[in-house]
């Protein structure tokens, strides 16, 4: 059973560009969760996601991010236009429905670096 | 809203040692789940133990203990007998009952010397 799936590891962007992260939550984990991880910093949430619903986006920069998770696939964290500023490690975690007090089962993140 | 302090950057034990990394946090709600989550240097977060707020007896997991003190908003973790793959960023998080979302501290660095 594979864990969180996250992909590419490692991304590098010029300034501009869009970036696309991409999870692929646990076999039977409905619920993904992204959190961003600065230099120095613990996590911060961003947004929760079920299947074609965003739930809660409240942790969002109100532009140039968003996020998906279609019926099919996997979840899309889109950054467009990145800057510096957004050169960080981001981590998806899925969980199922009735176990969120376990804690989440964590991927090993993809850490972007604009250029 | 929920804050966690880790006021610990950067800690050592010798092998084979004790360690008691801290962790405070500050809420408003009665119920909650507190958690300890280690960052080895290939990223992978991994859950190294939680506690229920409603329980009194502090959580084990093998070499890892938490001593969690409600009153005083602590939970704090003890890894016993280190070893070198102990040697990680430890962050304390915190998640509310009813919520989802996990709020973590900044973390504390702890090196293990052979």
């Amino acid at each position: 059973n594979a864990g969180v799936m996250q992909n590419p590891r490692h991304l590098v962007r010029r300034r501009g560009q869009e970036a696309r992260l991409r999870c692929s939550p646990m076999k039977g984990h409905s619920h993904v969760y992204w959190y961003r991880q600065l230099p120095e910093e613990g996590l911060k949430f961003m947004v929760y996601l079920q299947k074609e619903n965003i739930i809660d986006e409240s942790g969002m920069p109100k532009e140039r991010f968003s996020a998906e998770f279609p019926k099919e696939g996997p979840s899309i964290l889109r950054i467009q236009q990145v800057v510096r500023g957004d050169s960080a490690a981001y981590f998806c975690a899925s969980s199922p429905p009735s176990d969120r007090e376990d804690g989440y089962t964590f991927g090993s993140g993809t850490r972007l670096t604009v250029v | 809203a929920q804050t966690v302090t880790q006021s610990q950057p950067e800690m050592s034990v010798q092998e084979a040692e004790t360690v008691t990394l801290s962790c405070t946090y500050d809420t408003s709600e009665s119920d909650y789940y507190l958690f300890w989550y280690k960052q080895p240097p290939s990223r992978q977060m991994i859950l190294v133990i939680r506690q229920e707020a409603y329980k009194q007896q502090n959580a084990t997991e093998n070499r890892f203990s938490v001593n969690f003190q409600k009153a005083a908003k602590s939970f704090s973790l003890k890894i016993s007998d280190s070893q070198l793959g102990d040697a990680a960023m430890y962050f304390c998080a915190y998640s509310g009952a009813g919520s989802y979302q996990l709020t973590f501290g900044k973390g504390t660095k702890l090196s293990v010397i052979p």
